[in-house]
């Protein structure tokens, strides 16, 4: 069966450090890979997404980068975090258009 | 107008209650619908596909209309369980976007 991390669970960052997210995902091959940020009471909103390896499609302009260095492992960065960098981010997979399938999510709080 | 807009909430039903919430979506294009369910603080789990006939799973029951474009969640005989955040998730129209909406809250009381 196919079972997805990341980590942490939680951080807390000050203001214009950097931040490093991974994401991996087990049990299946050549999956997309997406990264959501979602705030609070908020719906999920999508950041990145990708098809393949070093393919990465960016959904909205931020201080936020992604990376795919392998198959099945996805990474969001930042150089210098934001205070509305804040929320719950969550990556997901799926296979072609089937349904979405999330991870624990990671909650960062900048200070 | 939000390309997904569900109703907040928070909906207070005791227990053993019907309840139901829609959701409405503003593109016409859209070709997959879903219900998510989210307990506080972590991550949204599928709750169901919404088909175009309509789908049953349980005491849970999606239904699609296209022409007024919304999809609906009705749960019958409620738990104390079934408390959460529903959300509704909509195909953008292109392969790999889901539009989501900000949820329903649901809380069910004894």
């Amino acid at each position: 069966s196919q079972t997805i991390h990341q980590w942490p669970a939680t951080l807390v960052q000050p203001v214009g450090s950097p931040l490093s997210l991974e994401c991996t995902v087990e049990g299946t091959s050549n999956p997309n890979l997406y990264w959501y940020r979602q705030a609070a009471g908020r719906g999920l909103q999508l950041l990145f997404y990708s098809v393949g390896i070093g393919q990465i499609s960016s959904e909205v302009p931020q201080n936020l980068s992604a990376s795919r260095p392998q198959d099945r492992q996805f990474i969001l960065s930042s150089k210098k975090l934001l205070l509305s960098d804040s929320g719950f981010y969550l990556c997901a997979w799926n296979l072609a258009e089937e349904t979405q399938y999330f991870g624990p999510g990671t909650r960062l709080l900048v200070l | 107008r939000k390309e997904v807009e569900q109703d907040p909430g928070p909906f207070n039903v005791p227990e053993g209650a019907t309840v139901a919430f829609n959701c409405t979506y503003s593109n016409s294009a859209s070709q997959s619908f879903f219900w998510y369910r989210q307990d506080c603080r972590k991550e949204p789990k599928l709750l169901m596909s919404v088909y175009s006939s309509g789908n049953e799973d349980g005491r849970f029951t999606a239904q699609l209309n296209r022409a007024s474009q919304y999809i609906s969640l009705l749960i019958r005989d409620s738990k104390l369980s079934d408390s959460a955040t529903y959300l509704c998730v909509v195909n953008g129209g292109s392969n790999y976007q889901l539009i989501w909406g900000a949820g329903t809250k649901l809380i069910i009381k004894p």
